[in-house]
Parts: C-alpha cells; sequence; structure tokens
C-alpha cells in the first residue's frame, strides 16, 4: 500500500531554510506514472501548491515561491525533498507531499495519495 | 489562473443537498479536481477531471461541468461529510487550489 510521510524540523528560525522529506513507500519517485509535490496550509486557512517534480525531468514551481524553492529527488532512498530558503513567520504551516498523475509529460493528473503532514514554524 | 469558490462557508442539515461551485477565470477543460478535509487531516481527492468519482468515495458525490464553471453536489448529507472541500486546477502547470468551502451542521 502506498504511503508518504514527510519529516524534517518543526521550528526553523526567520532567514534560515526550511528542508523538509518525503519518505516513499509502496512506490518509487522514478515512475514514469507520477509527479511528486508538495503543498502547504497556513494554520486556519486554504491549500498553496508550493511545486512538484518528475523524475525523468521537470520541475514546476508556484510563482510566488519560485525564487526561494527547490525540490529534488534522493533515488537512493525513494524520497523527495523540499528546500525552502530565507523563511519568514509567513512560512508557518502544514507541510503536506502528495503524488500526481502524469498527463502528457505534465502534471495534470489530481494528487491522489497524500502524506499525513507535518507542521513546521518559523520563529525564533 | 484563479479558482474561486462560492459559498465560503454553508450550513446544511443532515439529508440535505449541497451545491459548491468552483469558477476559473479561464477556461481549464475538464482540468479539475474536488478534495474533502476533514479537520486535522490531510485533504482526500473525492472527484477527478470534473466528474470522475474515486473508487471509494460514496455515490452522494458527484461532479459536473466543464471549460470555467464547475459544481460539486453532496445529496442527501451525512455526519461524515462535514468538512472543508477544495477545488484545484491541473491545466496549467501553476496548480492553483479554490479557497475553500467549509460545510458546517445547522
Amino acid at each position: 500500500q502506498l504511503q508518504l510521510q514527510e519529516s524534517g524540523r518543526g521550528l526553523v528560525k526567520p532567514s534560515e531554510t526550511l528542508s523538509l522529506t518525503c519518505i516513499v513507500s509502496g512506490d518509487s519517485i522514478s515512475s514514469t506514472n507520477y509527479y511528486w509535490g508538495w503543498i502547504r496550509q497556513p494554520p486556519g486557512k486554504g491549500l498553496e501548491w508550493i511545486g512538484c517534480m518528475y523524475f525523468f525531468g521537470g520541475t514546476f514551481y508556484n510563482p510566488s515561491l519560485k525564487s526561494r524553492v527547490t525540490i529534488s529527488a534522493d533515488t537512493s532512498e525513494n524520497q523527495f525533498s523540499l528546500n525552502l530558503n530565507s523563511v519568514t513567520a509567513a512560512d508557518t504551516a502544514v507541510y503536506y507531499c502528495a503524488r500526481q498523475e502524469v498527463r502528457g509529460k505534465y502534471p495534470r493528473g489530481p494528487f491522489d495519495v497524500w502524506g499525513q503532514g507535518t507542521m513546521v514554524t518559523v520563529s525564533s | 489562473i484563479q479558482m474561486t469558490q462560492s459559498p465560503s462557508s454553508v450550513s446544511a442539515s443532515i439529508g440535505d443537498r449541497v451545491t459548491i461551485t468552483c469558477r476559473a477565470s479561464q477556461g481549464i477543460g475538464n482540468f479539475l479536481n474536488w478534495y474533502q478535509q476533514r479537520p486535522g487531516k490531510a485533504p482526500k481527492l473525492l472527484i477527478s477531471d470534473a466528474s470522475t468519482l474515486q473508487s471509494d468515495v460514496p455515490s452522494r458525490f458527484s461532479g459536473s461541468g466543464s471549460g470555467t464553471d464547475f459544481t460539486l453536489t453532496i445529496t442527501s448529507l451525512q455526519p461524515e461529510d462535514f468538512a472543508t472541500y477544495y477545488c484545484q486546477q491541473t491545466f496549467s502547470t501553476f496548480l492553483a487550489f479554490g479557497g475553500g468551502t467549509k460545510v458546517d451542521i445547522k
């Protein structure tokens, strides 16, 4: 059964880099069928798409975050990661990783499997 | 592409029919998905491609629409349906979500 599990520090200081990992079990991030993405949700607010990656090439980012975000794969551990630099309090949120179906080489399918989410607080 | 959901919240009773609307700022074909999020939980995919019900989702949920206007309908609301619902477009590579619609108990 496919499972995604987010891990990383729950407290990050302002101006530092937020780093999270999504461990995938039951599927391979090198699958030709899926993108792997990140979504976040500030406390009491809605969902915000951060970005996604395809193992065979292709990453897409939210334009509002693009200058600060990197999503990359670690095939040796079957996991992928999120790095968000220069964080502020506005980056405080629950961060979710999720799997997304490829359609014509683009991330056009739905997010069909989600991790449980991990809360990250930005504070000194 | 911006996604606008309405209403932002709705109060309903068990057994009611609830309709949630999602409008895209430009045409997105049928690249529209609906998610349900219960408090403290991750979102769950309900409907993909505007109208394809996921296999583990009850048939009282349905989706319709294409182009710019989409609808999620819940017939005969059940206690477990009280949650927040989000639409999401996947037509463009900026995968925007709608602002959400909270369904709570009247």
